[in-house]
């Protein structure tokens, strides 16, 4: 069964930097592709970033130059680094996978709060 | 960027068909997923590649997608149907502003 766990978020200032975790399980997350999907507070689903199974990474414009998407095989984990971080990066951040084949995402986790704030 | 244009809401009575559309330049050269998620739960893909359904996505869920719209059909409506609705593209991975479905 396929299992997607986040962690790491909380209550940062504005220009702080935190790191998310979304520990896998059921799968290999060096052998699909896993993205961070955000939103915030009432609003709709955000994309932020993608890691394709060959290592390729691509970013929303909103967070590029300040966030990395990488993946550890040792502990099939996912992060994402957030640096410089800003009030509009406050939402639920969610870790997603394909199941499909199709780049939709299948599986997500439960989601973890990152409020940026002074 | 591609840019996906969903109405705000839809409001469809108990038992009848909800039709929930997706715009886009040219969408049906993309494949189309839909996400279903209700208030304060992640959101669960209900259909993917235009209108294939995951493993236990009732047959009420169905979609099609041609031309500049896609659409995601829900037939015989039930109350847990309520929720807010996300199509999604995969080549430059975008959403679209969602759509809150309200059964009366």
């Amino acid at each position: 069964e396929v299992q997607l766990v986040e962690s790491g978020g909380g209550l940062i200032q504005p220009g702080g930097s935190l790191r998310l975790s979304c520990a896998a399980s059921g799968f290999t997350v060096s052998n699909s592709y896993m993205s961070w999907i955000r939103q915030a507070p009432g609003k709709g689903l955000e994309w932020v970033s993608i890691i394709y199974s060959g290592g390729v990474t691509q970013y929303a414009d909103s967070v590029r130059g300040r966030f990395t998407i990488s993946r550890d095989k040792s502990n099939n984990t996912l992060y994402l680094q957030m640096n410089s971080l800003r009030a509009e990066d406050t939402a639920v951040y969610y870790c997603a996978t394909d199941g499909s084949g199709y780049l939709s995402f299948d599986y997500w986790g439960q989601g973890v709060l990152v409020t940026v704030s002074s | 960027s591609y840019e996906l244009t969903q109405p705000l809401s839809v409001s469809v009575a108990l038992g009848q068909t909800a039709r929930i559309t997706c715009g886009g330049s040219n969408i049906e050269s993309k494949n189309v997923h839909w996400y279903q998620q209700k208030p304060g739960q992640a959101p669960v893909l209900v259909i993917y590649r235009d209108s294939d359904r995951p493993s236990g996505i009732p047959d009420r869920f169905s979609g099609s997608n041609s031309g500049n719209t896609a659409t995601l059909i829900i037939s015989g409506v039930q109350a847990g149907d309520e929720a807010d609705y996300y199509c999604q593209v995969s080549r430059g991975v975008v959403f679209g502003g969602g759509t809150k479905l309200t059964v009366l």
